[in-house]
């Protein structure tokens, strides 16, 4: 257990579905993350939230659609997504100041697009 | 963009032999670091190197960092069953806020 826990783990949905993906950590920090990670490829940053702000959204088609309400939980909405969007979607978080490289991930949530 | 190349994609070992994954980056590194993937799991942080040249030890595995930063190694010695998984080296370049992955290198046991 790493203290980042991700929900649902599995996911299967149709291209015209919206879902959520929720992501809550129990460490204390203060930045969290959403990542994208494909087979053979390397991980890939969607989403920084630092404090509670986005600070970093890499180009991200808006049918992802990230939410920050506090420190402590991060969402990820999704609507009208395609095929090429199944992966496994990965939270992390760390102290950005003291630790920022340091990342604790969650289980991921296998995510497939029909 | 800066890109952080590892290699290789996939080494099969005998359990007890060793095993090397090297990272090359096209530019100059802050730091990097280097996280292990269990099959199924996520990845977790092992270590990080900031130091020209630095060398650290965990155990059987030993980390390095080379004197140009721009790459670094993980070597395993006398693998076994437990370290099955895929190593992500994972760097900080010259935006200095932004992780910029490898591709990972799988490491599986021949039965």
């Amino acid at each position: 257990e790493t203290g980042v826990t991700q929900t649902p783990r599995h996911l299967v949905m149709g291209m015209t579905n919206k879902k959520s993906l929720k992501c809550e950590q129990h460490l204390g920090h203060n930045a969290m993350y959403w990542y994208k990670q494909s087979a053979k490829k390397p991980l890939e940053l969607m989403f920084v939230y630092s404090l509670e702000e986005r600070v970093e959204n890499n180009s991200v088609p808006s049918r992802f659609s990230p939410e920050c309400p506090n420190s402590s939980h991060l969402f990820l909405h999704l609507h009208t997504l395609q095929p090429e969007d199944s992966a496994l979607y990965l939270c992390a978080s760390s102290q950005r100041e003291y630790d920022p490289w340091k990342l604790f991930f969650g289980s991921g949530t296998q995510l497939s697009v029909l | 963009g800066q890109q952080v190349m590892q290699i290789p994609q996939y080494q099969h070992v005998q359990e007890g032999e060793d095993f090397t994954t090297y990272c090359n980056s096209s530019t100059t590194l802050s730091n990097i670091q280097w996280y292990k993937q269990r099959p199924g799991g996520h990845p977790v942080f092992l270590i990080q190197l900031v130091k020209s040249g630095e060398v650290k030890k965990q155990k059987r595995l030993t980390f390095q960092f080379g004197e140009a930063k721009k790459n670094s190694s993980l070597h395993i010695t006398a693998t076994q069953t437990t370290d099955v998984g895929t190593y992500f080296c994972a760097g900080i370049g010259d935006s200095n806020y932004q992780l910029i992955w490898g591709a990972g290198t799988k490491l599986i046991i021949k039965p």
